[in-house]
């Protein structure tokens, strides 16, 4: 069965970039009747959809992210990736990746998640 | 705040039923299927219902879901103790064009 796996850096500073990777294990990436999330939960609060994108590379956003979001998708190694700008403490969360059905709305399944923390 | 509105916390006995209400408007929940995730502590949220109201494999036939209008309900029958978990339900907003999630209900089984 399908798994994913979040990968990347528990610790950033304000103002710096955000740089998370998704690998994808047990099924491809390069499959036309899926999405590949991810979203954010913030300690103690609820789920926040940031972006999908597409095997193609087609992508879309939150609008409220879309300004410092870029989700980009690497077929050769069934991975993707999320780039977020100007990070603050706001943006202190669990990072989790999710594979999303293009044409319904549910993901399934979903990363373990990974924590970022933003300080100083 | 969240563009699905649930109600903060939700309680009942173990063997009872649990409503959890999703409340959201023409352009997300009226528009498109809703989907339910169940959160234990410390997991990462599970996919519970798809399509408004089917159950992927393993999912046990007490939890069901279902939709009416701009409004979607979960509920929970014969409650047990490991169903103590916060429980989100998620859409498409057609005018957003984005994903979009409740803001969690959290189930306490007395």
């Amino acid at each position: 069965q399908v798994q994913l796996q979040e990968s990347g850096p528990g610790l950033g500073k304000p103002s710096e970039t955000l740089s998370l990777t998704c690998t994808v294990s047990g099924g491809s990436i390069n499959n036309r009747d899926y999405y590949w999330g991810w979203i954010r939960q913030p300690p103690g609060k609820g789920l926040e959809f940031i972006g999908g994108v597409y095997y193609s590379g087609d992508t879309y956003y939150n609008p409220s992210l879309k300004s410092r979001v870029t989700l980009s998708v690497d077929t050769s190694k069934n991975q993707f990736s999320l780039s977020l700008t100007s990070v603050t403490a706001a943006d202190t969360a669990v990072y989790y990746c999710a594979r999303r059905r293009a044409d319904l709305n549910w993901f399934d399944p979903w990363g373990q998640g990974t924590l970022v923390t933003v300080s100083s | 705040q969240s563009v699905l509105t649930q109600p903060p916390s939700v309680s009942a006995a173990p063997g009872q039923k649990v409503t959890i209400s999703c409340s959201g408007s023409s352009s997300n929940i009226g528009a498109t299927y809703v989907s339910w995730y169940q959160q234990l502590p410390g997991a990462a949220p599970k996919l519970l219902i798809y399509e408004n109201n089917k159950r992927p494999s393993g999912i046990p036939d007490r939890f069901s879901g279902s939709k009416s209008g701009t409004s979607a309900t979960l509920a929970v029958t014969g409650l047990q103790t490991g169903d103590e978990a916060d429980y989100y339900c998620g859409t498409w907003d057609v005018s957003l064009r984005t994903d979009v999630f409740g803001g969690g209900t959290k189930l306490t089984v007395l």
